[in-house]
């Protein structure tokens, strides 16, 4: 695998579900990403974490709770989705902060909530 | 207010013909880097260039080309001689030195090249 990888690619879950999204990068990077991209919207981050820990929660609810147990694995725990999540969630990583380094960005998964 | 305005929801153009990707910015930071990422079909972001801002020079890299303007905080994209492969989404961002953690995106500008 190279770049940065997202599993799963699609995700359908009730409101009452628990579910993880999963984000590995093999770059050896320092510093990984959440954005959200909904329909219409600018990609909003919402969380940074370097070198495993968070330093940005940009006001997002706390049915999103990320966790980075090293520095090339993020995930991002979901539980008591309302529909309006439903969106595309990219991870990123970069070699290090700030934000104005170039960031790699993987696929995506495609989150639905019923 | 939106930090980063790309008016152009969507464009179509013919192949071969050269289209320009507007951006515009809003910051009172002196020191900050404006981005321009590509988004084809297949999800991922994909890096195309920084600028920062104490460097107006304007960029040329194959058929790509972008225009800094400082005076009207804009840093539009510019595609010679399009290809059915540019159709993508091309998004324009911002990040300011001094709010080094944050990252502003525009909401992209659909672009499709009809063969």
């Amino acid at each position: 695998e190279t770049g940065v990888t997202q599993t799963p690619r699609h995700l359908v879950m009730g409101m009452t579900n628990k579910k993880s999204l999963k984000c590995e990068q093999h770059l050896g990077h320092n510093a990984m990403y959440w954005y959200k991209q909904s329909a219409k919207k600018p990609l909003e981050l919402m969380f940074v974490y370097s070198l495993e820990e968070r330093v940005e929660n940009n006001s997002v609810p706390s049915r999103f709770s990320p966790e980075c147990p090293n520095s090339s694995h993020l995930f991002l725990h979901l539980h008591t989705l309302q529909p309006e999540d439903s969106a595309l969630y990219l991870c990123a990583s970069s070699q290090a902060l700030p934000l104005y380094n170039e960031q790699f960005f993987g696929p995506g998964t495609r989150l639905t909530v019923l | 207010a939106q930090k980063v305005t790309q008016a152009q929801t969507e464009i179509s153009v013919v192949e071969k013909e050269d289209v320009t990707l507007d951006c515009v910015y809003e910051t009172r930071d002196t020191t900050y880097y404006l981005f321009w990422y590509k988004q084809p079909p297949s999800g991922e972001l994909v890096f195309l260039i920084r600028r920062n801002s104490f460097d107006e020079q304007n960029e040329i890299s194959g058929r790509y080309s972008w225009n800094f303007q400082k005076s009207t905080s804009s840093f539009n994209f510019t595609i010679t001689a399009s290809q059915v492969v540019d159709s993508a989404v091309y998004f324009c961002a911002l990040s300011e030195a001094n709010t080094g953690n944050q990252f502003y995106f525009g909401t992209g500008t659909s672009l499709t090249v009809i063969p």
